[in-house]
């Protein structure tokens, strides 16, 4: 079946280093975005991706990049990890064929940074 | 700019009463609103969505009453059982182009049916 991977499910980095976060989906979407969620703020979106080679910002993107080499995987990085990236992150992708409305969230990194 | 609010953050129902979580929004670009529930340690699923073309979308138990004139909508839960406990968001969205839709997501409601 068809699905969307998150890796790793929980990960513990101290400040200061670099972290990467990765999201897998086999559906062949073309859109893939990134959000963080935070007790009180909901789900806010960090960068998102309309296809290959193309990445944009969303409302929390400081501190964060992503790259797109290929279909399938939208990784997350922290350049310089920060006690304020502490956070549950999802990842999450549409069918632009299908009119892009629906998103299927995967199952979510908890980040801890110390 | 907080361009959509969800009220209450926090509810609690007999099991067989009716949940009821509402929400306003701000930019009436936004043409698509969907709810999406959240169980513990889980990604977010769509549960129910609808268009501002029509003013009510019922699925099973699931009710969305849309009003486009007061830019509010909310998500009705009939006969609610302790299973539909979980986190649910509202979202709108509007059509960013070829068929690409970015979603801006309320702050959640945590709902606690209790037996």
């Amino acid at each position: 079946d068809a699905e969307i991977t998150q890796s790793p499910r929980h990960k513990i980095t101290e400040t200061g280093r670099q972290v990467t976060l990765a999201c897998h989906q086999t559906w062949n979407h073309n859109n893939m975005f990134w959000y963080r969620q935070d007790l009180g703020h909901g789900l806010r979106l960090i960068h998102y991706s309309y296809g290959v080679q193309d990445t944009n910002k969303g409302e929390v993107s400081d501190g964060y990049s992503v790259s797109r080499s290929n279909t399938e995987d939208l990784p997350l990085t922290l350049e310089s990890a920060a006690s304020s990236q502490t956070s549950v992150y999802f990842c999450a992708s549409s069918d632009s064929g299908q009119g892009g409305y629906e998103q299927y969230f995967g199952p979510g990194t908890r980040l801890t940074v110390t | 700019q907080q361009q959509v609010k969800q009220s209450p953050q926090s509810l609690i129902v007999q099991k067989g009463g009716i949940s009821i979580i509402n929400c306003a929004y701000e930019n009436t670009a936004f043409d698509y609103f969907p709810w999406y529930q959240q169980f513990p340690g889980k990604g977010p699923a769509l549960l129910i969505a609808i268009r501002p073309d029509v003013s009510e979308k019922k699925e099973g138990r699931f009710t969305i009453s849309f009003n486009k004139s007061a830019k509010q909508f909310s998500l009705h839960i009939m006969d609610s059982q302790p299973g539909d406990s979980a986190t649910y968001f509202c979202a709108a969205s509007m059509d960013s182009g070829a068929g690409s839709y970015q979603l801006t997501f309320g702050k959640g409601t945590k709902l606690s049916v209790i037996p």
